[in-house]
């Protein structure tokens, strides 16, 4: 089954500053989809990157972008310019690719709060 | 982009009554929907998946008994609380699917059990 690992239960950043937020995660598929999800106190899941494990490229969004280490198994979040409202919880997910047969569930990992300081 | 929504978002109810959660997606045809439970501070615990006019596949260690999901139609599921106790007090959440599309999240349902 697959796991999904984000390693710091929280963390903070200065208002303007760049922070990254780490995922791991373990798998013996080829194939599959990575995400980052917020989670801010309204508790709405707001999609905020998604990665496909089949291209090279990191996924960016804005002020959001992607490290992703294939063979490292390590997709990590930057947020560059932070700003008050992205204070919140994030959630690294992971969902196999329907075409390899996997499930469409998303595991998550635990999340990591993130505090913007201003 | 697409809605999912939920209702009631909060509810609260004595001890051992049913408490029906419904979930709708607004603007697609949704053939997969997927129920969550969040405990405060925690990350989403999957409790089922539920594929339109097909039964739900519950997780390990869910109680199919106990939470009985209906996928009746390709914009609604519910989710019914049976015999609810203080311990199934929760943020409960859906989300959507349609085929080849990503996940779309509902606002979440708050349930207190008193």
């Amino acid at each position: 089954a697959q796991t999904v690992t984000q390693s710091q239960p929280e963390m903070s950043v200065q208002e303007a500053e760049t922070v990254t937020l780490s995922c791991t995660y373990d798998t013996s598929e080829s194939d599959y989809y990575l995400f980052w999800y917020k989670q801010p106190p309204s508790r709405q899941m707001i999609l905020v990157i998604r990665q496909e494990a089949y291209k090279q490229q990191n996924a960016t969004e804005n002020r959001f972008s992607v490290n992703f280490q294939k063979a490292a198994k390590s997709f990590s979040l930057k947020i560059s310019d932070s700003q008050l409202g992205d204070a919140a919880m994030y959630f690294c997910a992971y969902r196999s690719s329907l075409t390899q047969g996997g499930s469409e569930k998303l595991v998550f990992g635990k999340g990591t709060k993130l505090t913007v300081n201003p | 982009g697409a809605v999912v929504s939920q209702h009631p978002s909060r509810v609260i109810c004595k001890s051992g009554t049913s408490v029906k959660i419904e979930c709708r997606s607004l603007d697609f045809q949704a053939t997969t929907m997927f129920w969550y439970r969040q405990f405060p501070k925690k990350s989403l615990m999957l409790m089922a998946t539920s594929n339109e006019g097909s039964k739900a596949t519950y997780e390990q260690g869910v109680e199919k008994d106990k939470f009985l999901i209906n996928h009746a139609s390709l914009t609604l599921s519910t989710l019914t609380v049976t015999s609810a106790h203080p311990e199934d007090s929760s943020f409960y959440i859906c989300s959507a699917r349609e085929v080849g599309r990503r996940e779309f999240f509902g606002p979440g349902t708050r349930l207190t059990v008193l």
